[in-house]
């Protein structure tokens, strides 16, 4: 079966760093997911890691470690509008998803 | 706007009843999903759809049925259901496999069983 933990919930002050971690077991691999998901909203797609290294997009890095089975989502600059869940998925052929870390972000 | 519309956002149905849940995209995409989020948990898979074939039941009890009429719209049909059902049901598609790519999420359907 699959095992991919994150942390429930994180608190950081508006222009701060937060960095979410995700490790995994899964029987295959094909590539990790990050995903952002506001309450009442939909999951969008924030980032895609299959290669180990660091990923970056803006704010937002992702970073893939496969013989570690760890991954971590890095949000800097923190606004306001970044408080939600993010989600952590592992693409076995089947996209398995971790529970989300909360992320609220406090002025 | 991501693409994939579900109806009914919100509903509300007794143990006895019978109703459905639609997801239609406009992405011409391959691939289909439902997808179960409750609190705190992990989104559960439940059905997966390919070019219209159901390619993969995550184990899902059968008064949960899908129906996939063609690549655009899927349905879930309910019947029968308990109130542990209650949650949020999140239809996805992706362009289909070979990998499972990037899934672009509908905003859900919050269902209530009394």
């Amino acid at each position: 079966g699959q095992n991919i933990d994150q942390p429930t919930e994180m608190t950081a002050t508006e222009g701060a760093i937060v960095q979410i971690n995700c490790t995994y077991q899964t029987s295959g691999f094909n590539g990790l997911f990050w995903y952002q998901q506001h309450a009442g909203e939909a999951p969008t797609f924030l980032s895609y890691n299959v290669l180990d290294g660091l990923e970056e997009k803006g704010r937002f890095s992702s970073f893939l470690s496969r013989s570690k089975g760890y991954s971590y989502l890095l949000l800097k600059e923190l606004q306001m509008k970044d408080s939600a869940s993010y989600l952590c998925a592992v693409d076995d052929y089947k996209l398995s998803f971790g529970a989300g870390t909360t992320v609220t972000v406090r002025a | 706007e991501t693409g994939v519309t579900q109806t009914p956002r919100h509903l509300v149905m007794g143990m006895t009843n019978k109703k459905s849940l639609k997801c239609e995209q406009h992405l011409g995409h391959n691939a289909m999903y439902w997808y179960k989020q409750s609190a705190k948990k992990p989104l559960e898979l439940m059905f997966v759809y390919n070019f219209k074939e159901q390619t993969e039941n995550n184990s899902v009890p059968s008064r949960f049925s899908p129906e996939c009429p063609n690549s655009s719209h899927l349905f879930l049909h309910l019947h029968t259901l308990q109130p542990e059902d209650s949650a949020l049901y999140l239809c996805a598609s992706s362009q289909g496999r070979e990998n499972t790519g990037e899934l672009f999420f509908g905003e859900g359907s919050r269902l209530t069983v009394l």
